[in-house]
């Protein structure tokens, strides 16, 4: 069964680094392509980067300055760390799957929800 | 970046049909493929993949859900709508990074 789990603080103060990871099962990190979108309460979907499976990343350059995306495929683990956080970041962080490299995604975590506050 | 541009809201009754458009401005088409997919979210719960490339029907979704469309103009259409479908629904085109998402459709009963 494939499953996706992410995990990591509930607050973060501002300026900080968030350090979230996305645990996955049922499927392999070298053979699927794995993205981070984020979405702020009562708001849409942004797309935030993504963790190519040959291990080659690309991010939102809204974002990039401050994004860094890596993996331990023996863990079967995807990292996602940002720097300099401020309150406009607070939102539900969710990983998913690319289903056929084409970048839609058919299987999402449950998600993460992180506040930026002092 | 591609905007995606979709209607914020839209009501319709039990077992008629809705449709949700979805309007970029850029061609989100290659190579034969149109880059554009489409999602369903619940309150409180992660987004779910609809359809994918335009017109593509993602595993375990019903029938009555179906996309269309080229270029710029998509719409996803749900026919015959059941009381279940109350949701956000948004479009995503992947044609381009970054991946960019419209701002989301929310369906509701009249």
């Amino acid at each position: 069964e494939v499953q996706l789990k992410e995990s990591g603080p509930g607050l973060v103060q501002p300026s900080q680094t968030l350090s979230l990871t996305c645990t996955v099962s049922g499927f392999s990190l070298t053979d699927y392509s794995v993205h981070w979108v984020r979405q702020p309460p009562g708001k849409g979907l942004e797309w935030m980067g993504v963790m190519w499976s040959g291990g080659s990343t690309a991010y939102n350059s809204a974002l990039k300055s401050r994004l860094s995306i890596s993996r331990d495929t023996s863990k079967s683990q995807v990292f996602l760390k940002m720097n300099s956080l401020q309150t406009e970041d607070t939102a539900i962080y969710y990983c998913t799957r690319d289903l056929g490299g084409d970048d839609y995604f058919d299987y999402w975590g449950q998600g993460v929800m992180v506040t930026v506050s002092s | 970046d591609i905007v995606l541009t979709q209607s914020p809201a839209l009501a319709v009754s039990l077992g008629q049909r809705a449709t949700i458009s979805c309007k970029t401005n850029q061609n989100v088409d290659y190579y034969g493929n149109s880059y554009m997919h489409w999602y369903q979210q619940k309150p409180g719960q992660q987004p779910k993949l609809l359809i994918y490339l335009a017109s593509n029907l993602a595993s375990g979704i019903p029938a009555r859900f179906s996309g269309r469309g080229s270029g710029t103009d998509f719409t996803l259409t749900i026919d015959p709508v059941e009381a279940d479908d109350t949701a956000t629904y948004y479009c995503q085109q992947s044609r381009n990074l970054p991946n960019t998402f419209g701002a989301g459709t929310k369906l509701e009963l009249k």
